[in-house]
Parts: C-alpha cells; structure tokens; sequence
C-alpha cells in the first residue's frame, strides 16, 4: 500500500521568505500525489496535483512542487510567503493503478508565518 | 466558494439527541464521502459511496449512519454520541471510482461537531 511521510509536522518562515514542505512518498509504481491546504474553519482545497504529464507542477497562489522519482519526493515550495498562506498542508497518494483510489493523507505540516 | 455545501456550519448536541449532517454537489461526481477531523490532523476515512451505493464503511460505530438519497446528497445521520466525537466532519465528493485515481477530491468547509 502506498504511504507519504511529511517531514516536520510545523515549519515556520518569515514573510517574503522561501516556503519548502516536504512530502516523500513509498511506492514502487510513481502514483499521483497532491497537495491540498487547509485554512482554519475550512475544509481542504486543492493546491496542486502529479498525475505524470510533467514533474514540475505549478497549483494555485503561487505554489509549486517538483516529482523527484529518483528521491521519491513531492516537495512544495513558495518563492514568497505571505502571511495569507498560514494554513495546514496535506500531501496526498493515490496508486497510478489497481487498488483503493482512495487517496491517503500525510500527517500534515503546520506552515507559520512571521511578519 | 467551495462547490460542495455543508449544513449545519455548527452543531452542539447532547448524548440522546439525533441530529444529521447534509452534504450537497452538483458537479455529477459520482463519489461521495464522510470524513472525520480532529485538530491538526489529517481527515479519517468514515465512508464512501459510489454511485449512490454504499462502497467503503471503516468500521465506524453504528451511532453514524451515513446515506445517499440521490447522485447530489449525502446525510450523515447521528445518534447517541459520545463527546470523543466531537469533531468536524468534512463531505467530499469525486468523479466516478474508474477514473478516481488521479481525481483530486473536493471538500466541503465542514461540520463543527461538539457533544455535550
């Protein structure tokens, strides 16, 4: 069964800095990963999602993540945070094929920004 | 605005109380589900429904007892809670299961849950 791992379940950054959350998947097939972000008293939207047309995934609100097959990673990066993107992030897996098409949620990363 | 609805946004009940929870899409996905969340933790699988059937149950107490009436709703009915089930409890739906592996779900802002 596939699983991600989320690596530092808070990461906090200044305004304007640099975002990176991480998300590495198990897997031996690549499956499709997401990410979705959560703001308090909402449910989860979807930032971005791989489904293998191409690695480098550009989503919503300047948000991107690269497939890294060879790391097994999915991570999220922001150039520049801002304060607005204080939220819960979630990566996410799917199988490519065969089994549950029910996606399984990584534990989540609490991202913190500074002014 | 999120496209799948949720009502109540709110809801405090007692032990003995009988409440439901509604969920409405009208995107024509085809699968529809019941999620758990506690604080800062990923959402629990509660249910899911495929074409209006009921397809996944994660072995969730009796006192949840979710249904389908159509291709757009999905109730949650509860009754004699505990106050471990307080939590929000989020709706989500999904094309069809055949084509459901690289379809990204779509959630509701959720139910506010507190048993007293």
């Amino acid at each position: 069964a596939q699983s991600v791992t989320q690596l530092g379940s808070h990461v906090s950054v200044s305004e304007g800095a640099l975002v990176l959350l991480r998300c590495n998947y198990s897997s031996s097939v690549p499956p499709y990963l997401f990410w979705y972000v959560q703001y308090p008293n909402q449910g989860l939207q979807l930032l971005l999602k791989y489904t293998s047309a191409a690695t480098l995934v550009k989503g919503i609100n300047g948000f991107e993540a690269e497939f890294k097959k060879s790391e097994t990673s999915f991570h999220l990066t922001k150039p520049s945070a801002h304060m607005s993107d204080a939220a819960e992030y979630f990566c996410a897996v799917t199988p490519a094929s065969g089994g549950s098409y029910i996606p399984t949620f990584g534990r989540g990363t609490s991202l913190i920004v500074h002014p | 605005d999120t496209e799948v609805t949720q009502t109540p946004k709110h809801l405090v009940m007692g032990m003995t109380n009988k409440k439901s929870l509604k969920c409405e899409q009208h995107m024509g996905h085809r699968a529809m589900y019941w999620y758990k969340q506690k604080a800062k933790k990923p959402p629990e699988l509660m249910f899911v429904y495929s074409y209006e059937k009921l397809s996944i149950n994660e072995s969730v107490p009796s006192r949840f007892s979710p249904e389908c009436p159509n291709s757009s709703l999905l109730n949650l009915h509860l009754h004699a809670l505990q106050p471990e089930d307080s939590a929000l409890y989020l709706c989500a739906s999904s094309q069809g299961e055949l084509s459901s592996y690289n379809s990204p779900l779509h959630f509701g802002n959720g139910t506010r849950l507190t048993v007293t």
